[in-house]
This record gives structure tokens, C-alpha cells and sequence, in this order.
């Protein structure tokens, strides 16, 4: 009974490829986010999203989209990967008190 | 930037308390304090949160200061799975993006 799930849970690519991160939750939220957490081990805001606002953090490239077909799944796409974006990307949703992560997907651009 | 202060590491003795600082003395009347942590190559896990009262639930306990300057979350016994980073936020709602410090590694040693 997974409450954030993520797929794939490991993905490796090339540079250039346009690759996707699957993100559902079984919670009934209403919000959900993504996160990327470099080898610094910070965690860094990239979109928080809702059935109304989509808010993006200005320091995400516009080569990151988030793709929400409905309100229990939030998807990454990102084209023209590069070797900078790898890292470990979670995905997360909340409504009222605390958010709830994903197991998290480690992105490896070669 | 993030508004909170902690001490980068500590360690406790498995079975006693494990006491966590954080010193937040920019925070504004409508932010909350929220503890998260991280276990290795997890997604972060929430934990508790609170406003003014002191809080607790199965996990953890919150002390708030009455100046709400700082906050210290208690881990009443620790074991050694509680070995994890410890992220104290403030923020207005869960629902906001959230902005991470570093963090303080705590290490559970039997």
C-alpha cells in the first residue's frame, strides 16, 4: 500500500534524451511537488502543483515540465537531458499537515 | 535560503532521548515548524510539526519556546534506525514549497 510511488526507480541516459518520471499518490491530496536532491545532498523545490496553480521555482530550467493527467499523478518530463541534471528526483503531495515523499528516482546522465 | 539553524551532526546512545536544536529566529507569526528526516537513499519522512504548543505524537515530540525563536525535537528513545539527516523547516502550510537546510546527521551508536 505504497502512498507515494515513483517510477522508474533508477533511470540512465544519455545525454540530449527526453526521458519521463512517473509519480502517483493514493492519499486523495490535492497537492502534489517534485523535488530534485543533488550529490550535495540538498533538497531543492522544482514545481508544486495543484488542480488550480502550477507554481515552478525560477531556478528550473524550462527544459523541466510537469504533466499532470489527473489529480492523483504528477509526472517529469525533461528534454535535452544534461549531465547536470543528474541526481535523485522525489516526488511528493500533501494536504494539511505534512509531506509525504516518494522513494525517490536516481537520474544518471552519461 | 533557509530559516533555520542546525548543528551539522550528533550523536546518541541507542535508548536514550536524542534531543535536536533548531534555532529559527526570523520566523513570522503565521509560520509553522516542521521536522522531516531522511534515512538513507529514502525519501524524507514527515514527522511532526507545530505553531506555538508544544506537540507530540508515536514518533517524536515538539518543544516550541515561548519567543518561538528555536524548537527542539525530541526523540524520547532512540534506536538505531532513527539514524537519519533531520531537516527543521518553518513554513506558512505544508502546502507551500518548502525550503531545506542541511540538515543535522544524527547517528543512533549502540
Amino acid at each position: 500500500d505504497t502512498a507515494v510511488s515513483q517510477t522508474p526507480k533508477y533511470l540512465v541516459t544519455q545525454m540530449g534524451n527526453d526521458k519521463s518520471i512517473k509519480c502517483e499518490q493514493n492519499l486523495g491530496h490535492d497537492t502534489m511537488y517534485w523535488y530534485k536532491q543533488d550529490s550535495k545532498k540538498f533538497l531543492k523545490i522544482m514545481f508544486s502543483y495543484n488542480n488550480k496553480e502550477l507554481i515552478i521555482n525560477e531556478t528550473v530550467p524550462n527544459r523541466f515540465s510537469p504533466k499532470s493527467p489527473d489529480k492523483a499523478h504528477l509526472n517529469l518530463h525533461i528534454n535535452s537531458l544534461e549531465l547536470g541534471d543528474s541526481a535523485v528526483y522525489f516526488c511528493a503531495s500533501s494536504q494539511g499537515a505534512g509531506q509525504y515523499f516518494g522513494p525517490g528516482t536516481r537520474l544518471t546522465v552519461t | 535560503d533557509a530559516k533555520t539553524t542546525q548543528p551539522p551532526s550528533m550523536d546518541c546512545a541507542e535508548g536514550r532521548a536524542a534531543n535536536l536544536p533548531c534555532n529559527h529566529s526570523t520566523i513570522s507569526g503565521n509560520e509553522y515548524v516542521y521536522w522531516y528526516r531522511q534515512i538513507h537513499s529514502q525519501g524524507p519522512q514527515y514527522i511532526i510539526h507545530g505553531l506555538k504548543n508544544n506537540e507530540t505524537n508515536e514518533m517524536a515530540s515538539l518543544i516550541i519556546t515561548e519567543d518561538r525563536k528555536s524548537s527542539t525535537l525530541i526523540l524520547p528513545h532512540a534506536t538505531l534506525r532513527d539514524t537519519a539527516v533531520y531537516y527543521c523547516i518553518v513554513s506558512e502550510d505544508s502546502n507551500y514549497q518548502l525550503i531545506w537546510g542541511a540538515g543535522t546527521k544524527l547517528i543512533i551508536k549502540p
